[in-house]
């Protein structure tokens, strides 16, 4: 039963530019949740996509934006990138309405922004 | 908004247990977790307990939940040093499935 999975799992880019990072969920799950981990922090919660429609937001800007695919598999963009933007992407997967299932994650995008 | 806290560093001698805290504030707070995160790794799911609940047990892992206080431990019997890692809770409320983590505590086993 593969878990969460993750691509690529670094990736460097120059400021301005513009990155797509992707998410396949656990099977069986439906609900994909994006996160940012700077370095010595928490995860920060991005966005949750469900029925391929962004349910939830967090405190976060435009740039960041995402998709969901009818196979539950997800993206998130990021376009005009900055310096602040060097994190660790995780992906978490989930069932909606079922509270009592944890979010389960994948190891995560390393993104390093020059 | 939700807030949640965590010491940051915790250091043990091998064998011996180890207890880590959390608070956090939102009171409609309905699951709270704890994960692990080992050096350049994603979050490992440990342990998870309900609201309603004060105490679960899972194998070396005990979580106690103070819901008065919004005060949350784990506690690991026999600590190894393959349990060093970052130790972080969350908690999930009644709007979603959205969490809310803590700053994590960083646990180092000493042999």
């Amino acid at each position: 039963d593969a878990g969460v999975t993750q691509s690529p799992t670094h990736l460097i880019k120059t400021r301005g530019q513009q990155v797509t990072l992707r998410c396949s969920p656990k099977s069986g799950h439906d609900t994909v949740s994006w996160y940012q981990q700077a370095l010595g922090q928490g995860p920060q919660f991005i966005f949750q996509y469900y029925e391929e429609e962004e349910r939830q937001r967090g405190n976060f800007p435009d740039r960041f934006s995402g998709h969901q695919f009818p196979n539950y598999s997800s993206e998130l963009n990021v376009n005009a990138l900055l310096l602040g933007d060097s994190a660790l992407y995780l992906c978490a997967s989930s069932i909606m309405d079922r509270r009592s299932q944890p979010q389960h994650f994948g190891d995560g995008t390393r993104l390093s922004i020059l | 908004g939700e807030d949640v806290e965590q010491s940051l560093f915790l250091s043990v001698r091998e064998g011996d247990s180890s207890v880590i805290n959390c608070t956090y504030t939102d009171s409609s707070s309905t699951y709270l977790y704890w994960y692990k995160q080992e050096p350049g790794a994603g979050l490992q799911l440990l342990t998870y307990i309900f609201s309603n609940m004060d105490m679960k047990q899972d194998q070396r892992l005990t979580v106690l939940l103070n819901k008065k206080d919004k005060h949350l431990s784990l506690r690991i019997a026999d600590t190894q040093t393959g349990d060093s890692a970052i130790y972080f809770c969350a908690e999930s409320t009644n709007t979603g499935n959205q969490f809310y983590f803590g700053t994590g505590t960083s646990l180092t086993v000493i042999p």
